[in-house]
């Protein structure tokens, strides 16, 4: 079964503190791997997507296959980080090809001043 | 471009009612998915369609259903509405069934 697990609701840190938000994996396959984000009285949008290999606002995710983890990670966390964020996975190519994403329930980042 | 558009904002039901939510893509994106997000979950797929065609369904009960239309717009419909039904359903639309997700900003459903 595929699955998305983020096993913090909440994470508050300090503003110039690192920042690591974890996400587990479970699925048989190769998976793509997302974080979106969604900050106040905004919609949800994408992040970061694993091929990519992005650095994106300085957020940074690596994909550990052996460890089935995607943890989003700053070094140096600003209070505008503070949003809710969301690991998501690209499920199997239904007919004909899609890209259904399976959600976790998501973190809520507070970054304190 | 206003981005992916949704209406109602909100919606307040009662229980065996039917509710129509509608969803208007990006200009250009022929792909709409539907989620459904519960309070404090996260989002959970509903359907993809494409090119007016269903690409995918989620595990939802047949009282969900469907359709895009020749502008790539796109209904939900829910029948015999539930007290669980209430949540906030999201549209997003994409270039293809395999790009980019771009999200509306929902609708809120309450059944009563």
């Amino acid at each position: 079964a595929q699955r998305v697990t983020q096993p913090e609701k909440l994470l508050s840190v300090f503003k110039g503190a690192p920042v690591e938000l974890k996400c587990n994996y479970s699925y048989s396959g190769s998976p793509e791997l997302f974080w979106y984000v969604q900050y106040s009285r905004q919609r949800l949008q994408l992040l970061l997507r694993h091929i990519s290999r992005e650095s994106i606002k300085g957020f940074t995710a690596d994909l550990n296959k052996g460890e089935t983890s995607f943890h989003l990670k700053k070094p140096f966390a600003q209070e505008e980080d503070s949003a809710m964020y969301y690991c998501a996975l690209s499920g199997p190519i239904l007919q004909g090809g899609s890209e259904k994403l399976v959600f976790g329930k998501g973190t809520k980042l507070t970054v304190n001043p | 471009d206003a981005g992916v558009t949704q209406s109602p904002t909100h919606l307040i039901k009662t229980r065996g009612q039917h509710v129509t939510l509608r969803c208007s893509p990006i200009s250009g994106h022929k792909s709409v998915s539907w989620y459904q997000q519960v309070l404090g979950q996260g989002p959970q797929f509903i359907f993809q369609y494409y090119e007016k065609e269903e690409r995918g369904r989620g595990n939802f009960p047949d009282r969900f259903s469907a359709r895009q239309f020749p502008n790539y717009s796109s209904e939900l419909n829910v029948n015999a509405l539930l007290l669980g039904d209430s949540a906030l359903y999201l549209c997003a639309s994409s270039f293809g069934p395999r790009n980019e997700q771009f999200f509306g900003p929902g609708t809120r459903l309450t059944v009563l």
